[in-house]
């Protein structure tokens, strides 16, 4: 099966700043890549799909890119409301696996 | 509105079995594809697999192929996720899933609010 490696598991920023967060795919997985928030206690939420197709409502500050087998998600100016884990989760054949997480904290 | 609620949470003894459920609403539910996610305390989220309850075709992730029975009552549209022997393990909190479009095994956008079982002697 594909494995997808996300990077880094937990990062720290400042408000204002970019954030970005890696998932590489152990295989070619096209463009069926999705992103999803966490907030701490609450549902994941689908933000953003087709490696780069942004859901409906999720603010235009997260973008999502795909280079080959790695993809990226980029929050291009953090708010504190950002505060959360993020997960990326392919949807090509087979089980659609998740990454590991990358818990997104204000520094 | 498209829902998805699931049922309560369950503390179960280890080697007892349980059957937890999803009701969909607001949309066709013979025609998406209903999935499940594990997440356990502090961890993050798990693939279980997929059932289509269009013809209850089901896809278990490798995982959890043997671990737990996917089922559908389509004339009640709600989907189930079966143990016969929890484990101390099992303990995790369960959502079943909804993808994007129907027929297809796609990213998902409507998640039930989760199921919380708790495994403990």
């Amino acid at each position: 099966d594909i494995q997808m490696t996300q990077s880094p598991s937990s990062l720290s920023a400042s408000v204002g700043d970019r954030v970005t967060i890696t998932c590489r795919a152990s295989q070619d997985i096209s463009n069926y890549l999705a992103w999803y928030q966490q907030k701490p206690g609450k549902v994941p939420k689908l933000l953003i799909y087709h490696a780069s197709t942004l859901q409906s409502g999720v603010p235009s500050r997260f973008g999502g890119s795909r280079s080959g087998t790695d993809f990226t998600l980029t929050i291009s100016s953090l708010q504190p409301e950002d505060v959360a884990t993020y997960y990326c989760q392919k949807y090509s054949s087979g089980p659609l696996t998740f990454g590991g997480g990358t818990k997104v904290e204000i520094k | 509105e498209v829902q998805l609620v699931q049922s309560g949470a369950e503390v179960k003894k280890p080697g007892e079995s349980l059957k937890i459920s999803c009701k969909g609403s607001g949309y066709r539910f013979t025609s998406f594809w209903i999935g499940w996610v594990r997440q356990m305390p502090g961890k993050g989220l798990e693939w279980m697999g997929i059932i289509y309850p269009g013809d209850s075709e089901t896809r278990y992730s490798p995982s959890f192929e043997g671990q737990v029975t996917f089922t559908v009552d389509t004339s009640i549209a709600t989907a189930y996720l079966h143990w016969s022997r929890l484990k101390a393990s099992d303990t995790a909190n369960y959502y079943c899933v909804r993808p994007l479009r129907p027929g297809v095994v796609v990213t998902t956008d409507y998640w039930g609010q989760g199921t919380l079982v708790t495994v403990s002697s």
